[in-house]
């Protein structure tokens, strides 16, 4: 059984830029849900993706966006990169929509100049 | 709006001491999962323990336990015993039972463990 896994680990881009970061969920869950976490901060949740639907937004812009595929990896996009958007992004899958635990991946260092 | 709040920021043991983290949380729903995840420096989160609101009776994971006061709404992690690999930032955090899995973090607590 493999665990869930993102991709890239790190990554820079410039200011106005767009991004996609990937991941790939734990075998057998078909929720995954994204999380902002700012340096010495605790994650913030962007979004919840349920079997290829959006399921819950957090207070994030509209230039978040994501998707999730078939195989229930997902994607999460942000158009328009500032400054504020450096932070590790934390990808999380569980086996249930609601409730239990998350299962979380390594994350991406994003870092926007 | 569900919010957690751990009030401190760091904490220093030796090895094999017995250390308390302290968390709370606001909510006004009656059933809800708490939860206290570990992230050490490869920054992998990592599920500590866990707790149903409905019982009552404290969770326990080896040297991991926790003290759920649910009037009080406050849920406590105690660690026996430390021993170095428990040095990381240590998160608590909130879900409700209905709704989308959104996890509410607290700030987290630095806990180092010295030799």
């Amino acid at each position: 059984e493999t665990g869930v896994t993102q991709s890239p680990t790190h990554l820079i881009k410039t200011r106005g830029q767009q991004v996609t970061l990937r991941c790939s969920s734990q075998s057998g869950h078909n929720t995954v849900s994204w999380y902002q976490q700012a340096l010495g901060q605790g994650p913030q949740f962007i979004f919840q993706y349920y079997r290829e639907e959006e399921n819950g937004r957090g207070n994030f812009p509209p230039r978040f966006s994501g998707l999730q595929f078939p195989n229930y990896s997902s994607e999460l996009n942000v158009n328009a990169l500032e400054l504020d958007d450096s932070a590790l992004y934390l990808c999380a899958s569980s086996p249930k929509r609601t409730g239990g635990e998350a299962f979380f991946g390594q994350g991406t260092r994003l870092t926007v100049v | 709006a569900q919010t957690v709040t751990q009030s401190q920021p760091e904490m220093s043991v030796q090895e094999a001491e017995t250390v308390t983290l302290s968390c709370t949380y606001d909510t006004s729903e009656n059933n809800y999962y708490l939860f206290w995840y570990k992230q050490p420096p490869s920054r992998q989160m990592i599920l500590v323990i866990r707790q149903e609101a409905y019982k009552q009776q404290n969770a326990t994971e080896n040297r991991f336990s926790v003290n759920f006061q649910k009037a009080a709404k406050s849920f406590s992690l105690k660690i026996s015993d430390s021993q170095l690999g428990d040095t990381a930032m240590y998160f608590c955090a909130f879900t409700t039972i209905q709704g989308a899995q959104k996890l509410v973090f607290g700030q987290g607590t630095r806990l180092t463990i010295n030799p």
